[in-house]
């Protein structure tokens, strides 16, 4: 069965340093999406990619937050200077539409940020 | 904005039991999945399920998007079964608080 693929599981960055996520979508997907949990909280939108740009974001996804699909396959997030309140696991997902049908979201396993 | 609430927050089950969790909204919008999260954070999906009723093995699931809510049924339950069940509704998927499962061997 297809996968989103992200890496790393795990990254631990200092405060105030930049993180760039990343996240490989399944191939014939054309919609894609961050997500993020704080440990023991619920798993909250950040933002919404279609068509080479930013569909949709939430109140969280602020200008130290940019996405981007640097060369077809990879979709990445990048946190410009992270604070504490970032620590978080990160979820990309995607999903599709074909011939009038939207399929579910898939989503990858995440990538546990600790920001010390 | 729209609301998702999931019942019960705990659930503690002996292996073999049966239990419903039930994903209450508060709006129409035409989309509904179920997730199970592993004690390893991964986000597994269970069900794509806007209306009607699926089933996969010992899980199965009904929308009544009429009546906004949703029902996770799991049958014969495993320890491997435990872990933070949530439903999540509308375009951009707003998630529930979850249910967390405990099933004892």
């Amino acid at each position: 069965e297809p996968e989103v693929t992200q890496t790393p599981s795990h990254q631990v960055t200092q405060m105030g340093q930049e993180v760039i996520l990343r996240c490989v979508p399944i191939s014939n997907h054309l919609y894609f999406y961050w997500y993020r949990q704080i440990l023991g909280q619920k798993v909250e939108f950040l933002v919404s990619f279609y068509n080479n740009e930013i569909s949709e974001k939430s109140e969280i996804f602020d200008d130290q937050f940019s996405v981007e699909r640097p060369d077809g396959s990879n979709f990445t997030l990048k946190i410009r200077s992270t604070k504490l309140e970032d620590s978080a696991m990160y979820f990309c997902a995607s999903r599709t539409l074909s011939k009038g049908i939207i399929y579910g979201y898939t989503f990858g396993s995440g990538t546990r940020l600790t920001v010390v | 904005g729209i609301q998702v609430e999931q019942s019960p927050p705990d659930l503690i089950l002996q292996e073999g039991a049966n239990s419903t969790l039930r994903c209450n909204f508060s709006d129409s919008v035409n989309n509904l999945q179920w997730f199970h999260q592993n004690p390893w954070g991964q986000l597994i999906n269970l069900f794509y399920i806007p209306s009607g009723t699926k089933q996969n093995g010992r899980l199965s699931a009904t929308t009544v998007a009429t009546e906004r809510y949703s029902l996770l049924y799991i049958s014969s339950s495993q320890t491997t079964d435990s872990g933070v069940y949530f439903c999540a509704r509308s375009e951009k998927l707003v998630f529930g608080k979850g249910t967390k499962l405990t099933v004892n061997p």
